[in-house]
């Protein structure tokens, strides 16, 4: 069965520090994979997607993630963080529906 | 104003009560999905509907049933709420010409079940 992992429960960065949030995923064909953000109280943001090509891609809010079919993964980063960007993350693969990792908590501090 | 739209956005009710979500949406898609959010689990699917007469159960139907109404709106129904139901319920949406699935998710619903 299709799955995602996001092993790290909660980060925390400092205010302008980089930020690499990992995801894994289990999946038999080529993966449609997704990340979303939910700020507190919100709902669910899309940030990025990946289908096929160029295996980085670019969101919005200045994040990247790049697919690496090699170790099934397709890890989140981010150069420089905000404050702004403290939310919880979850990294999806489309099967049908989508199944998501159970998520990642950013807590940012100054 | 938003393409998917939940009704209510919180809930507070007792147990054994029967409840409704609704979701509408404008986007025009086909597909609708429900899902549940709770802390440390992310979300887990309920039940999804490719079109009207097309309904399907998630990994965590238990408990729920739902409604495809029209193409635009999908209703979930828990018969008689249970405290373990308390969580935050989102819909979602995806146009069947899509291959890739993205999907659109509405504001969500936070239920609380005494």
């Amino acid at each position: 069965a299709q799955s995602v992992t996001q092993p790290d429960i909660h980060i925390t960065v400092s205010e302008g520090a980089s930020l690499e949030l990992r995801c894994n995923y289990s999946y038999g064909a080529t993966p449609y994979l997704f990340w979303y953000v939910q700020s507190p109280g919100q709902g669910l943001q899309l940030l990025l997607k990946y289908f096929s090509g160029d295996t980085l891609v670019q969101g919005i809010k200045g994040f990247e993630a790049e697919f690496k079919r090699s170790q099934s993964s397709f890890n989140l980063r981010k150069p420089s963080v905000h404050w702004s960007d403290a939310a919880e993350y979850f990294c999806a693969v489309a099967s049908g529906a989508l199944v998501f990792g159970k998520g990642t908590r950013l807590s940012v501090i100054a | 104003d938003a393409d998917v739209t939940q009704t209510p956005r919180n809930r507070i009710t007792k147990t054994g009560k029967r409840i409704m979500l609704e979701c509408s949406q404008t986007k025009g898609h086909d597909r609708m999905y429900w899902y549940r959010q709770d802390p440390g689990l992310g979300l887990r699917l309920i039940y999804y509907s490719f079109d009207v007469k097309d309904i399907n159960k998630g990994e965590i139907s238990d408990g729920y049933s739902v409604s495809r109404q029209a193409q635009a709106k999908f209703s979930l129904s828990l018969e008689s709420a249970i405290p373990n139901q308390t969580a935050l319920y989102f819909c979602a949406t995806s146009d069947l010409s899509d291959s890739y699935n993205e999907q659109f998710f509405g504001p969500g619903t936070r239920l609380t079940v005494l």
